[in-house]
C-alpha cells in the first residue's frame, strides 16, 4: 500500500476559515513534503519537514510531524478561494512516494 | 529561469505507435523523477535519475517503458507499443538532491486510442 496517505480525501470550507489535511505513513522517513496541485497543473512544492523536526511554519502554512504516530498535518489558515487545489504529502524514506490527495473546495 | 520544460503538452495516438515524452530539467538540477497520474491510481513514481544515472526504477510498470537521461539537461521517456491503459499525464520534475523540494514541469497529457 502507498507510503503517504492523505485523509480526508475531499474537504469544502468556506472562505476564511480554516483546513486541516492529514498524512500518515507506514515506514521511516528522512522527511515529509507537502504539495499543491492546481486542475491540470504540475505539483507545487508548499513545505518540508524534517524528521527531526515537530512544526513548521510557511505564511498561512502549518505543517506538524508525529514520527511516533507516522502522522503529519497540514493546516490552511485563514483560506480563500485561490487555495481551491488537491495537496498531496510525499514521504522521503527509502524511496520517494507521493499520497493520493486530498481534494480541497473554499468556497467564496 | 524557465523551469522545468517538457513537450509535447499533449499527445494523442494510436495503439501500438511509439511515444516519446522529453524532459528538459532546472539547470544545476541532479535529480529527475517521471510520474504518472490518472484518476485510478494517482500519482505514481516511474523512474528516478540522480546525476543521469537511473537509480531506481521500480516504478516502471511494463519492458514497454523506458527512459534514458543522455546528459543533464535532457531525458526521454518512451513506450514502445503503446495502449489505451497507459493514457495519464506524465510529468517530469527536478530537484538539487535526491530527497529536496521537486519542481514539476506542466505535465504531458497522453491519449492513446
Amino acid at each position: 500500500s502507498q507510503q503517504g496517505e492523505e485523509d480526508p480525501q475531499a474537504l469544502s470550507i468556506q472562505e476564511g476559515e480554516n483546513a486541516t489535511m492529514n498524512c500518515s505513513y507506514k515506514t521511516s522517513i528522512n522527511n515529509l513534503q507537502w504539495y499543491r496541485q492546481n486542475s491540470g497543473r504540475g505539483l507545487v512544492h508548499l513545505i518540508l519537514i524534517r524528521s527531526n523536526e515537530r512544526e513548521k511554519h510557511s505564511g498561512r502554512l502549518r505543517v506538524t510531524l508525529d514520527t511516533s504516530k507516522k502522522s503529519s498535518s497540514l493546516l490552511i489558515t485563514a483560506s480563500r478561494a485561490a487555495d481551491t487545489a488537491s495537496y498531496f504529502c510525499a514521504t522521503r524514506g527509502q524511496n520517494f512516494v507521493f499520497g493520493p490527495g486530498t481534494r480541497l473546495s473554499v468556497l467564496p | 529561469d524557465a523551469g522545468v520544460i517538457q513537450s509535447p503538452r499533449h499527445e494523442v495516438t494510436e495503439m501500438g505507435q511509439e511515444v516519446t515524452l522529453r524532459c528538459k530539467p532546472i539547470s544545476g538540477h541532479n535529480s529527475l523523477f517521471w510520474y504518472r497520474q490518472t484518476m485510478m491510481r494517482g500519482l505514481e513514481l516511474l523512474i528516478y535519475f540522480n546525476n543521469n544515472v537511473p537509480i531506481d526504477d521500480s516504478g516502471m510498470p511494463e519492458d514497454r517503458f523506458s527512459a534514458k537521461m543522455p546528459n543533464a539537461s535532457f531525458s526521454t521517456l518512451k513506450i514502445q507499443p503503446s495502449e489505451p491503459r497507459d493514457s495519464a499525464v506524465y510529468f517530469c520534475a527536478s530537484s538539487l538532491g535526491t530527497g529536496n523540494e521537486q519542481f514539476f514541469g506542466p505535465g504531458t497529457r497522453l491519449t492513446v486510442l
